[in-house]
């Protein structure tokens, strides 16, 4: 059964920490691996990988994907408040037009 | 604006109730999906749709239908509601080609069974 793991569950630190969360996934026939983040309510999209080792960058965040190892990471650096938020990772495995979620990782950014 | 909207946003009911949960987003895409969330067990996907009067099953369909008669709606519908089915659900939309995997999230509507 395919399936994506999130680790850790969730994670508080203070601002100015750089955090870097985990994602590994059991899929077959991989093709994308998505990150969200969920502030209040709806999910807003980060990133999306598919090639292994190529690093997607944003501001503070960076993402990147190991295809032989199965798992991304994403890397917030000099987190702020308004960092916190739970960050989703999904995967959809080819040819099939679904997305599976992990459970999320409840990030807590510190004054 | 470009948007995903849902409704109702809350909605309180009754197990056996029928009830339709109405997806609409403005944005001419062809993938539209939902979401249930539930604490613990992240997002799971109910059903998606590749296309007008194209739909498919995700991993949690039981209990659930769907439609999509025009491209930009795709309702969910609850027959038969039980508690199991409490829960936040999200709409979700796309393009199915380029840009496919930067799905727009509807608010959520958050239901309960009783």
């Amino acid at each position: 059964e395919d399936k994506v793991v999130q680790s850790p569950l969730s994670l508080v630190v203070h601002e100015g920490d750089t955090v870097t969360l985990n994602c590994s996934y059991e899929v077959t026939n991989f093709r994308s691996l998505l990150w969200y983040k969920q502030e209040k309510k709806a999910p807003t999209f980060l990133f999306m990988l598919t090639s292994s080792g190529i690093e997607k960058k944003s501001g503070r965040l960076s993402s990147i994907l190991d295809k032989k190892e199965l798992f991304s990471i994403l890397n917030i650096t000099a987190t702020q408040t308004g960092d916190s938020a739970i960050y989703l990772c999904a995967v959809e495995p080819s040819g099939t037009y679904k997305y599976i979620f992990g459970t999320g990782t409840r990030l807590k950014v510190l004054a | 604006e470009a948007q995903v909207t849902q409704n109702p946003r809350y909605l309180i009911t009754v197990t056996g109730k029928k009830l339709t949960v109405t997806c609409s987003q403005n944005m001419n895409h062809e993938y539209m999906s939902w979401y249930r969330q539930d604490p613990g067990l992240g997002l799971r996907q109910i059903y998606y749709s590749m296309n007008v009067e194209v739909t498919d099953k995700g991993d949690v369909p039981e209990g659930y239908k769907v439609s999509r008669k025009e491209k930009r709606n795709f309702p969910l519908i609850l027959e038969s509601p039980s508690p199991n089915q409490t829960s936040l659900y999200f709409c979700a939309s796309s393009f199915l080609r380029q840009g496919r995997d930067t799905q727009y999230f509807g608010p959520g509507t958050r239901l309960t069974v009783l």
